[in-house]
């Protein structure tokens, strides 16, 4: 089993819709949760960090559910411009990250 | 300003030759990483550096050897390349090593072995 698991979509979604997407971990030891973007033939760029509260950015909001061992994303009011690969990405208690393939999600105008 | 620059940015090459990527950042960060990105877009570490130690040696081939002169640069050596060898090489860093560090990534080098 893949450390980091995430749905590969497309996901594609009109401008001004709300997109969401989750990506699942199997260890329950990971203690750092992010997601970061890349977009196509680029370098991956932090979005955001994710906190066991969970938190919002902007549009975007995350959440963490330790117990089943997954985070999620969601944007708000889709743009263009958030057309992009999402990477979940998890840290363990070491000094590794642990890369999900990624989900891409194409806004439309 | 270029945080983490990546040379060359494009490497095209034959089976069997030895080449080397290069990386600076100009962050002031104590660690960087090297990672691979393969055509199926799954980025692995391969190799993390804090200070100029090695903290991180994933099981990656010995014709890959990184080096660190300065805690400010991390190159790629890779001898002998391979055609699996193609794919997208990335350079990263962070303020310090460990949990809840944001890495920043420089441009990637895309390497294509023919």
């Amino acid at each position: 089993r893949k450390e980091v698991e995430q749905d590969p979509g497309p996901f594609n979604v009109p401008e001004g819709a709300t997109v969401a997407f989750n990506c699942t971990y199997s260890n329950s030891a990971s203690q750092s949760f992010f997601w970061y973007r890349q977009d196509c033939r680029k370098e991956p760029k932090l979005l955001m960090s994710v906190y066991s509260s969970g938190n919002e950015d902007g549009r975007f909001t995350a959440q963490l559910n330790r117990a089943s061992q997954y985070i999620s994303l969601l944007i708000r009011d889709s743009k263009l411009s958030d057309s992009a690969t999402y990477l979940c990405v998890v840290n363990r208690n070491d000094y590794k990250l642990s890369f999900g393939a990624g989900t891409t999600v194409t806004v439309r105008a | 300003d270029t945080a983490v620059s990546q040379t060359p940015k494009y490497l095209v090459t034959q089976m069997g030759n030895d080449k080397s990527i290069k990386c600076e950042q100009n962050l002031g960060h104590d660690t960087m990483y090297w990672y691979k990105q393969d055509s199926k877009k799954f980025l692995k570490i391969m190799f993390s550096y804090n200070n100029k130690e090695l903290i991180i040696n994933e099981t990656v081939p010995n014709r890959f050897s990184p080096k660190s002169p300065d805690k400010a640069h991390l190159n790629l050596h890779i001898n002998s390349l391979e055609l699996g060898d193609s794919a997208v090489y990335f350079c990263a860093s962070s303020q310090v090593a460990g949990v809840g560090s944001e890495q920043y990534f420089g441009p990637g080098t895309r390497l294509t072995v023919t």
